[in-house]
């Protein structure tokens, strides 16, 4: 069964930091890229990082440049999100996410985020 | 890339057809996918390519439009698909998603 699995969650102080991971299972896991997406409560999907198979290129949404660092251990199936100087704006369910590369006709090539995990919850507050 | 999706919420009736607009500020061909989620779960793809059904996703979903305006229809809608949808971009090194709607089945 493919599966994503996020851990570190928990209550942070402004300021503070977090370091959030994932496993993945199921699926060849360095083949993929890998998103991190956050949910505030109550609100919508927000995209906040990815990160190429091999490490070797990470995007990052404005709202968290800076201040976190998405990273992955292919050896061990593991993708990682370093959240710094935490903002109560931050608090979030953050999701893991694999992102495929899907194909509707020759050359014309799409991703989505086809497989998520179940979420781990960040607060940020005093 | 902003994306504006309409309406916030929605009320249906089973067996309605109910309709979801999303109207992005930059043209983007067809990358634009659509993701259900229950409360308390993880979101599902259902749409990608503005219009190709995910697999396992039932036939009563269907999407359209291109460039800039895209449109998620669900035609005889039943009761297991509350919940809300979101639309988004994949055009983009970011992955920008609309606000998204709710759907409450009355």
């Amino acid at each position: 069964e493919v599966q994503l699995v996020e851990s570190g969650g928990g209550l942070v102080q402004p300021g503070g930091s977090r370091r959030l991971s994932c496993i993945g299972s199921g699926f060849t896991f360095s083949t993929s890229w890998m998103s991190w997406v956050r949910q505030a409560p109550g609100k919508g999907l927000e995209w906040v990082a990815n990160i190429k198979q091999e490490g070797s290129e990470t995007n990052y949404a404005d709202s968290v440049k800076g201040r976190f660092i998405i990273s992955r251990d292919n050896t061990n199936n593991s993708l990682f999100l370093q959240m710094n100087s935490l903002r109560a704006e931050d608090t979030a369910v953050y999701y893991c996410a694999r992102e495929d590369q899907v194909t509707t006709r020759p050359s014309y090539y799409y991703y989505v985020l086809a497989v998520w995990g179940q979420g781990t919850t960040v607060t940020v507050s005093s | 890339i902003q994306m504006t999706q309409s309406p916030s919420s929605l009320s249906a009736s089973v067996g309605d057809r109910v309709t979801i607009s999303c109207r992005t500020s930059q043209r983007i061909s067809d990358y634009l996918n659509w993701y259900q989620q229950k409360p308390g779960k993880a979101p599902k793809l259902l749409i990608y390519a503005a219009s190709t059904l995910q697999s396992g996703v039932p036939s009563r979903f269907s999407g359209s439009g291109s460039g800039t305006d895209f449109t998620l229809t669900i035609s005889n809608v039943q009761p297991e698909d509350f919940g809300s949808y979101f639309c988004q971009e994949s055009v983009s090194n970011g992955y920008t998603f609309g606000r998204g709607t709710k759907l409450e089945i009355k």
